[in-house]
């Protein structure tokens, strides 16, 4: 069965700090892997989206970094800030992706930035 | 674009009710899906449609559930009868094609059954 492991499940760090965050994955093939961003009471928002020849992925404080070898990827922020305070989830998709019902999701860090 | 809209946002009902939870995709987009979130199970994905043609139901976890999509900018999910276990965000997503993970999530209905 597909699996998506994240870690850690939740994780406190004080503003400007950077931090990371895990996801391991057993999805086999693999086609896409994508992180997002789920704010209190509203629906999650794709960050980034890799593929199996991605090896690293920018969207301005966020970084993710996909090793198909090891079948791990991580969310690197830098410089947080109070609005980075959301659930992070790893949402991994397979060969062939023609089936949303393939899609795996992880179940989510809860990060908290505080002042 | 005002994304995928979902009403009502947060909606409270008795057990044994009759439940109906809405969506509006975004404009142009083909594919249509419902989640489930709760803590315990993360997102799970219910149904989705695709140019309002259903899939895949195989995650609607029981008859009380049932979902259509009559037009490509409408579509219901409905629980009849609730149950406390129904409790959870529901939420609606829309993709523009054929890639299942590009999806634009609505914000969510949380649904508290009493």
């Amino acid at each position: 069965k597909n699996q998506v492991e994240q870690s850690p499940q939740s994780l406190i760090i004080l503003e400007g700090k950077n931090c990371t965050l895990q996801c391991n994955y057993t999805v086999s093939p693999f086609s896409n892997l994508r992180w997002y961003k789920q704010d209190t009471g509203r629906g999650p928002v794709s960050l980034t989206i890799m593929t199996f020849s991605e090896n690293t992925k920018s969207n301005g404080r966020y970084t993710a970094t996909l090793d198909a070898d090891t079948k791990q990827s991580s969310l690197h922020i830098t410089a947080s800030q109070l609005s980075d305070s959301a659930s992070y989830i790893c949402v991994v998709s397979p060969l062939p992706s023609g089936s949303a019902r393939q899609l795996t999701f992880g179940s989510g860090t809860q990060l908290t930035v505080l002042p | 674009d005002a994304g995928v809209i979902q009403s009502p946002r947060h909606e409270v009902t008795e057990m044994g009710q009759e439940v109906t939870l809405r969506c509006k995709p975004i404009s142009g987009h083909d594919y249509l899906f419902w989640y489930r979130q709760t803590m315990m199970r993360g997102l799970e994905l219910l149904i989705y449609f695709n140019n309002n043609v259903p899939i895949d139901d195989s995650g609607m976890p029981e008859d009380r559930f049932s979902a259509k999509m009559p037009n490509a900018s409408f579509s219901t999910l409905k629980i009849q009868p609730s149950e406390p276990r129904d409790s959870a965000v529901y939420f609606c997503a829309s993709s523009p094609n054929r890639s299942p993970g590009e999806q634009y999530f609505g914000p969510g209905t949380r649904l508290t059954v009493t």
